[in-house]
């Protein structure tokens, strides 16, 4: 079946550094790829997405690329702070109206 | 201007009981979406309701089952509660002038006994 997968369940960067997260996908359809940032005993918060037309894009201090080839998104977030450390989400979908998330990478930034 | 809000945030049920969970859509929103967030888990879509109808739905049993009304308000209905419905239960609203982005609430923390 379709499914998000993370390669990595828990990431440690030391305050300052830049941090990668990444993500494998599968269902070849999916037009629309968002990433997700969830701190404890909050919903998700909306990071930056990305549409399947693109294999870049900027936000403030965060990029998404995003390899159609390998199936294969990842984000990135430039001098990562300690406000940073929460559970990331990739999510995946034909339209942001039915995503199908991935199990999520918990972030620890490190003083 | 007020975000997503659900009701309520925590509940305890028990096996076979009934529950009902509510939503409130951001202003100017049109669009609710229920998932299920196990814990350690990632948000699973239910379903998506616009202009009081169930437009799409996961692979969810029909024990869950939902109604928006006319204010674009929403409700989450489980029949018969399993152990396994414990989770965190999240409204989304997406629709107006923020296009395709989903705006989630803090959801409401269901545990089944």
């Amino acid at each position: 079946g379709e499914s998000v997968g993370l390669h990595l369940p828990t990431l440690s960067v030391q305050e300052g550094d830049n941090s990668i997260i990444n993500c494998a996908y599968s269902n070849s359809a999916s037009d629309y790829f968002i990433w997700y940032k969830q701190e404890s005993g909050k919903g998700p918060q909306f990071i930056i997405d990305i549409r399947s037309n693109m294999d870049k894009r900027q936000g403030q201090r965060v990029t998404v690329l995003l390899n159609k080839t390998v199936k294969h998104l990842s984000l990135q977030i430039a001098a990562t702070q300690p406000g940073d450390s929460a559970v990331y989400f990739c999510a995946e979908g034909r339209s942001a109206r039915q995503l199908t998330f991935g199990s999520g990478t918990q972030l620890t930034v490190l003083p | 201007d007020a975000g997503v809000t659900q009701s309520p945030t925590h509940l305890i049920k028990t096996r076979g009981q009934q529950v009902t969970l509510r939503c409130s859509p951001k202003s100017g929103h049109d669009t609710v979406s229920w998932y299920q967030q196990a814990l350690g888990q990632g948000p699973q879509f239910i379903f998506q309701y616009y202009e009081e109808e169930e437009r799409q739905r996961g692979n969810f049993p029909d024990r869950f089952s939902g109604h928006q009304f006319p204010n674009y308000s929403s409700e989450l209905n489980v029949n018969a509660l399993l152990l396994g419905d414990s989770a965190l239960y999240l409204c989304a609203s997406s629709g107006g002038q923020g296009g395709r982005e989903l705006f989630f609430g803090e959801g409401s923390r269901l545990t089944v006994l």
